[in-house]
């Protein structure tokens, strides 16, 4: 099973709206990530981490705030965000360490519009 | 900078051809590569990874890469309708830093 969820699927905030995205994955894995899609372009890395500690953050503004409560659940949560931060909010996960073991799967991601 | 190139097509095969996607990467130290699946408005989807040099196969996919030439290419078989999607070329920097190319778009025609 290589499943990875995430609520909620349809997202619509205004800018001084507060509000959370949500991860879950019960495969064991030990490495979890944030990823921001938009239209027509790839994934780009925002968060990672790694046994539940923020290992990476890619100069994502302050208005993104991650949250990893335990080895199993990711949150973001999002505060005062901009129209331009509209876009696909991707989720993955992968069991890190050995080499052949870094495979990232994907969730089916949150569709975020900020009004 | 580390980059990861691909030809953003789009590709247009007729059903039954086979379908040649390439991609190239600027980090010779990078030692694992990914294909992903992306139909439109849905998440990335895992088609093949791959870590050493020369084919891999699985089912109607042949991933192909060559470290020296710095090139991965993914071989769709007897490509399906079902088949087009955007397909994304990814690499892996430090064991958990992927990043991706733009993406090609390949049409598969009845």
């Amino acid at each position: 099973d290589t499943e990875v969820t995430q609520t909620p699927k349809h997202l619509v905030m205004g800018m001084t709206n507060k509000k959370s995205l949500k991860c879950e994955q019960h495969m064991g894995h030990r490495a979890m990530y944030w990823y921001k899609q938009k239209a027509k372009k790839p994934p780009e890395l925002m968060f990672v981490y790694s046994y539940e500690k923020l290992s990476i953050n890619e100069s994502v503004p302050s208005r993104f705030s991650p949250e990893c409560p335990n080895s199993s659940l990711l949150n973001l949560h999002l505060h005062a965000l901009q129209p331009e931060d509209s876009a696909l909010y991707l989720c993955a996960s992968s069991q890190e360490g050995t080499s052949g073991s870094e495979t990232q799967y994907f969730g089916p991601g949150t569709r975020l519009l900020v009004l | 900078q580390k980059e990861v190139e691909q030809n953003s097509g789009p590709l247009s095969v007729p059903e039954g051809a086979i379908a040649s996607l390439n991609c190239t990467y600027s980090d010779r130290g990078s030692q694992s590569f990914f294909w992903y699946r992306q139909y439109s408005g849905k998440s990335p989807e895992l088609i093949m990874f791959i870590y050493s040099n020369g084919d891999k196969e699985d089912g109607r996919f042949t991933a192909q890469l060559n470290k020296a030439s710095q090139y991965v290419s993914l071989l769709i078989r007897d490509s399906q309708p079902s088949d087009s999607a955007t397909y994304l070329c990814a690499v892996l920097y430090n064991t958990d830093k992927l990043i991706f190319g733009t993406g090609t778009r390949l049409q598969v025609f009845p």
